[in-house]
């Protein structure tokens, strides 16, 4: 399978405890990208990386929340302290991207099949 | 802050039936529209729309963008029970690689 994969599917975790996701991009995508799914909503954007950098992150990514790719492949996504407000749908993208202005827009973004977390 | 309307909310048609989803947006130094097809987990990608009154068509769906409008549709003819799902609308911008969604439209066909 050569789409976005993401590690674990399901993590049910006890509140207060850390969490950790792991996303695998497609291969030659150069940017990476980490969105929370709640019911009933769309996507709401998190970070996201080009390359190992980590370009931009929403002010919805308290300090509890911290994200890598060390190597430009893998990302991870730790939660420290979970709280029962965290439970989501966690979702890994990746694209192709070039300039950030006035250039040809990205590939479009591809989406692994979520980690879904539940804290009680 | 840049934000994405989508309605209606949930719409139930009954196989054969043609529908219209829309979208609009208000997303500043805007650059591409994009629709998504969620039916379990991941969002599957429809259409890219950067460009006015161009309609891109895959089989029965369709979409095209009206940037005078800040709006988009998409049309889905002939409706199948395989097309219920939620469609997301999406828009990102120059200078800013998030994509802003809208909260989605759910589409049930009934058989």
């Amino acid at each position: 399978d050569t789409g976005v994969s993401q590690d674990p599917r399901h993590k049910i975790t006890k509140r207060g405890q850390n969490v950790t996701f792991r996303c695998d991009p497609i291969s030659e995508h150069n940017r990476l990208y980490w969105y929370r799914q709640t019911l009933g909503q769309g996507p709401e954007f998190l970070t996201y990386f080009q390359n190992e950098a980590q370009l931009e992150k929403s002010r919805l990514l308290s300090d509890r929340f911290s994200a890598e790719r060390p190597k430009g492949s893998f990302s991870t996504l730790e939660i420290q302290r979970t709280e029962q407000g965290d439970s989501a749908m966690y979702l890994c993208a990746s694209s192709l991207g070039w300039g950030p202005i006035l250039t040809p827009p990205n590939t479009e973004a591809f989406f692994g099949q979520g980690t879904r977390l539940t804290v009680v | 802050e840049d934000k994405v309307v989508q309605s209606p909310l949930s719409l139930v048609v009954h196989e054969g039936d043609t529908v219209t989803l829309n979208c609009s947006y208000e997303v500043t130094n805007f650059r591409s529209l994009l629709w998504y097809k969620q039916e379990k987990k991941a969002p599957t990608f429809l259409f890219m729309l950067t460009s006015s009154g161009i309609e891109k068509k895959s089989g029965r769906l369709s979409s095209i963008l009206d940037k005078k409008e800040l709006s988009s549709i998409l049309n889905i003819t002939a409706t199948q029970t395989g097309d219920s799902a939620i469609y997301l609308c999406a828009a990102d911008a120059f200078g800013n690689e998030k994509l802003t969604f809208g909260t989605g439209t759910r589409l049930t066909i009934i058989p």
